[in-house]
């Protein structure tokens, strides 16, 4: 079936230093890509996506970057902060057989002071 | 109030009781969608509606009933729920009937069953 995988689960990095998140899909219909920031105790809310006919997009400290190809997209922060820390979701939106996001099973990033 | 709100924040019961999730979204949107959030588990599709009508239902066990009255309102009955069913089940909410827009969603119903 449809799956996202999440690599890794748990990421520590330095502050100022930067944070990857990767992403690998299965459906290669899908066609948009969000990613989702959940703080302790706090609701998921998007924080950048990218859609398949663009292959990087930046919005100040954060970027994704997708390669249709290889079905992968990665989540880049630079100059990471404390109130970086928080559980992050990629997602996959399918369009085989039905119309729905596939969440990938979270990164818990530490952002070390 | 603004964006999407779910009562109750926590709730405990038993194997035996009958409960309800409520989730009210005060955006406008057309589409309202229940999530199962499990620890070290992707986000878990439950529900969708769209404009009222159930557009999804992910083989989800019937001891799971969900009703849409309007497109501003969105409930998870629950009866006979397992131990397993314990988890944060989040409501959320998007704009138009593609399905395919942001997921506004709301803090959260942490349950637990005894």
């Amino acid at each position: 079936g449809e799956n996202v995988e999440q690599h890794p689960s748990t990421l520590s990095v330095q502050e100022g230093d930067s944070a990857v998140i990767k992403c690998t899909y299965s459906d290669s219909a899908s066609n948009y890509f969000p990613w989702y920031k959940q703080e302790l105790g706090k609701r998921p809310q998007l924080i950048i996506d990218i859609r398949s006919n663009v292959g990087e997009k930046k919005d100040q400290r954060i970027a994704v970057t997708l390669n249709k190809t290889a079905k992968h997209f990665s989540l880049h922060i630079t100059e990471t902060q404390p109130e970086d820390s928080a559980v992050y979701f990629c997602a996959a939106f399918i369009l085989s057989g039905t119309y729905k996001y596939i969440f990938g099973t979270g990164t818990r990033l530490k952002v070390l002071a | 109030e603004t964006g999407v709100t779910q009562t109750p924040r926590h709730l405990v019961m038993g194997m035996t009781n009958k409960k309800s999730l409520k989730c009210e979204q005060h955006l406008g949107h057309n589409a309202m969608y229940w999530y199962k959030q499990s620890a070290k588990k992707p986000l878990e599709l439950m529900f969708v509606y769209s404009l009222e009508e159930r557009v999804e239902n992910n083989s989800v066990p019937s001891r799971f009933s969900p009703e849409c009255p309007n497109s501003s309102h969105l409930f998870l009955h629950l009866h006979t729920l397992q131990p397993e069913d314990s988890a944060l089940y989040l409501c959320a909410s998007s704009h138009g009937t593609s399905l395919s827009g942001e997921l506004f969603f709301g803090e959260g119903s942490r349950l637990t069953v005894l």
